[in-house]
């Protein structure tokens, strides 16, 4: 199946900092991509979805100034939490999806990276 | 709007027992529905889908699910449970745009 990699797999940082997480698709074209947020044995809570060469559109509730997507190319999509406190600390997994049909799937299902692990201190 | 619900936030069985994850749905329209696992700080594995045919859709890993409209129920099954399925699973509705609506999860603890 489709593949999406998440970098890093862990970051710890000092409270005031920003931190950058990579979404990747290795080996499709991913049209859209989903950033999503997950507290211990909780849910996923969809933070906002992007589409390539566009802006982000923010689930409600979501600080779109504090959360900054970008997705600059069609296998790329970056989530930068800025000014990060340790209320921002938590699970953050994104997913990527790409046209019906091929290596994207049927639908143009969702394919979810691994994860990653934020820590604020 | 699109919900699913897990009535369960854990299920407990024994290895080698049958088992089954309960998710309900809530659409308008036909619903595209999705089971993913979760282990330990990883992110979400596919399962199974249900778009149209079969009402008894077969995944990975040995997992099957029966999808009822007239209970609206999409229940995950495995006729023979092992340890290293335990883990979160996660019920999901596709809703238009291709948004997932995500269920709260149920925690699976499979004893040897």
């Amino acid at each position: 199946g489709a593949v999406v990699s998440q970098h890093p797999s862990r970051v710890i940082c000092k409270s005031g900092t920003s931190v950058k997480i990579e979404c990747r698709s290795l080996d499709f074209q991913a049209t859209t991509m989903f950033w999503y947020r997950q507290f211990p044995k909780k849910s996923l809570m969809l933070m906002a979805t992007s589409n390539e060469g566009s802006k982000a559109t923010y689930e409600q509730g979501v600080e779109k100034d504090k959360f900054l997507i970008n997705h600059a190319s069609l296998t790329l999509s970056t989530l930068t939490v800025t000014s990060a406190h340790p209320e921002d600390s938590s699970f953050y997994i994104c997913s990527a999806r790409g046209k019906a049909g091929g290596l994207a799937g049927a639908l143009g299902e969702q394919f979810f990276g691994p994860g990653t692990r934020l820590t604020v201190l | 709007a699109q919900s699913v619900a897990q009535p369960e936030d854990q299920v407990n069985v024994a290895e080698g027992n049958p088992l089954t994850v309960k998710c309900t749905y809530s659409v308008s329209g036909n619903p595209y529905l999705f089971w993913y696992v979760q282990y330990p700080n990883r992110g979400l594995q596919f399962l199974l889908k249900y778009i149209t045919g079969d009402n008894l859709v077969k995944g990975s890993y040995g997992f099957e699910a029966e999808f009822n409209k007239s209970q609206t129920s999409f229940h995950l099954k495995k006729p023979s449970a092992l340890v290293s399925d335990s883990a979160l699973y996660f019920c999901a509705v596709r809703e238009w745009g291709g948004k997932l609506i995500f269920g709260q999860g149920t925690e699976l603890s499979v004893k040897p």
